[in-house]
């Protein structure tokens, strides 16, 4: 089976450019959650779908990030405009259920680097 | 509310020798708990799960971890270390109840020396 699908792996991008990350979740699968991975910050949470509605966008950074479920095959993670500090790895995952027992399958994640 | 603190951001084994990976976590409500590894370029995988049946879990690449309520822990080990063990490894955990939101600790990086 396919896993979670995120393009594209790598971004080079100016400060003051909009950027789109996409996401693919496994198929069935309604849970989907988006995640940062810094040195400094480790692991962090920034919104999470289920059945294609956002529940929780706590850890948003800020207005100048959006995402959107529009279907349940496909998501975007979208920053605009872009910083700096907005480098970091950026991961999405996919769960069947919307349930605490099951666990969360990771695609490779985008390496976004805002210069 | 709900946190994990893993103790060593950085543990380094020889090969062959016992890997033991620390996970101590607190939650206001029966915990699921889960150890993923992850490798260089690569996203989190999961290597096991505690979901409130058998208090010691085995997982893939002969890890296994065990629950201990009373010391509110979650130690990963493997008997024997292998080099391709050499990889990150986070903790995590999440409610039995209600929202689905998981919880992961700051990771610990594994180093296997030959």
């Amino acid at each position: 089976d396919a896993g979670v699908i995120q393009s594209p792996r790598h971004e080079v991008t100016e400060m003051g450019q909009e950027v789109t990350l996409r996401c693919k979740p496994i198929s069935g699968h309604n849970s989907l959650f988006w995640y940062r991975q810094t040195m400094m910050r480790g692991l962090e949470l920034l919104i999470y779908f289920n059945n294609n509605v956002p529940i929780d966008d706590s850890g948003m950074p800020e207005d100048r990030f959006s995402a959107k479920m529009p279907n349940a095959s496909f998501s975007t993670l979208k920053i605009q405009p872009s910083e700096p500090r907005d480098s970091a790895v950026y991961f999405c995952a996919s769960s069947p259920q919307y349930s605490g027992n099951q666990p969360q399958h990771f695609g490779d994640g985008t390496r976004l680097s805002i210069l | 509310a709900q946190s994990v603190t893993q103790l060593g951001s950085h543990v380094s084994v020889s090969e062959g020798a016992l890997v033991l990976l620390r996970c101590n976590y607190s939650s206001s409500v029966p915990p699921y708990l889960f150890w993923y590894v992850q490798y260089p370029n690569q996203g989190l995988q999961l290597l096991l799960k505690y979901t409130s049946a058998a208090t010691l879990v085995k997982g893939i690449n002969g890890f296994e971890a065990e629950f201990k309520k009373s010391e509110t822990s979650f130690h990963l080990t493997k008997p024997s270390a292998h080099m391709s063990d050499a990889a990150e490894y986070f903790c995590a955990v999440s409610q039995a109840r209600g929202y689905q939101k998981v919880t992961f600790g700051t990771g610990t990086k594994l180093q296997v020396i030959p």
